[in-house]
């Protein structure tokens, strides 16, 4: 069963920093991974796509790189602003062996704050 | 914005009762997912619906259970509910054509079961 741990639970940094939110997921055997931010109560937001066939996809200050070897993604934010503060979630598509649908695995996110 | 919408923003219902959450993909999206997020959680794959047929499922009772509609809308249904429905309900969108590309997420429904 594959699971999604993402590193930290929370961040709080000041702004102008650049940070990176870590995720690692225990099946390689994936489609895609896929980046979304969430804010409070709110729906989530597609960051960025990664196929399982990329290294790395990039948007604007996002980076976001797939080692899918070793199970690992990380997501890059240069220069992080106060509006970037929300849950960073990250999630894989699996492999459905029956040839169905496996949906997106999440991991629980980050919750980030960038102090003004 | 993503295109998809989901109605009602928020229901109260009471433990035993049915509830319908609906949902309108993007035109030309011909897949669409379901999923339930318990607060401070990450989503948790329901099930997804392809062409109208449910062709994916994951570790939830029969009494979810759901539709997809030939104009790009589609439903959850929930029978029966228990207290730890409580939650976020998202839908997720995508135009699925043979590769697994990106799925487009609703604002969610807020289910509150007492």
């Amino acid at each position: 069963k594959q699971e999604v741990t993402q590193i930290p639970a929370a961040l709080s940094v000041p702004e102008g920093e650049n940070l990176v939110l870590n995720c690692s997921f225990t099946d390689s055997a994936i489609y895609n991974l896929q980046w979304f931010r969430q804010d409070p109560g709110k729906g989530l937001t597609s960051l960025l796509l990664i196929q399982s066939s990329q290294r790395e996809q990039t948007s604007g200050r996002l980076n976001a790189s797939l080692d899918k070897s070793s199970g690992r993604s990380t997501l890059y934010i240069a220069a992080s602003q106060p509006g970037d503060s929300a849950t960073y979630l990250c999630a894989v598509e699996g492999m459905d062996s029956g040839g169905g649908a496996d949906g997106l695995t999440f991991g629980k996110g980050t919750h980030l704050i960038i102090q003004p | 914005e993503t295109g998809v919408t989901q109605s009602p923003t928020h229901l109260i219902k009471t433990r035993g009762q049915q509830v319908t959450l609906r949902c309108s993909s993007q035109s030309g999206h011909n897949t669409v997912s379901w999923y339930q997020q318990a607060l401070g959680q990450g989503p948790q794959f329901i099930f997804q619906y392809y062409r109208e047929e449910e062709n994916g499922r994951g570790n939830f009772p029969p009494r979810f259970s759901g539709l997809q509609f030939p104009n790009y809308s589609s439903e959850l249904n929930v029978n029966a509910l228990e207290l730890d429905d409580s939650a976020l309900y998202l839908c997720a969108s995508r135009r699925w054509g043979g590769s697994h590309n990106e799925q487009f997420f609703g604002p969610g429904t807020r289910l509150t079961v007492l």
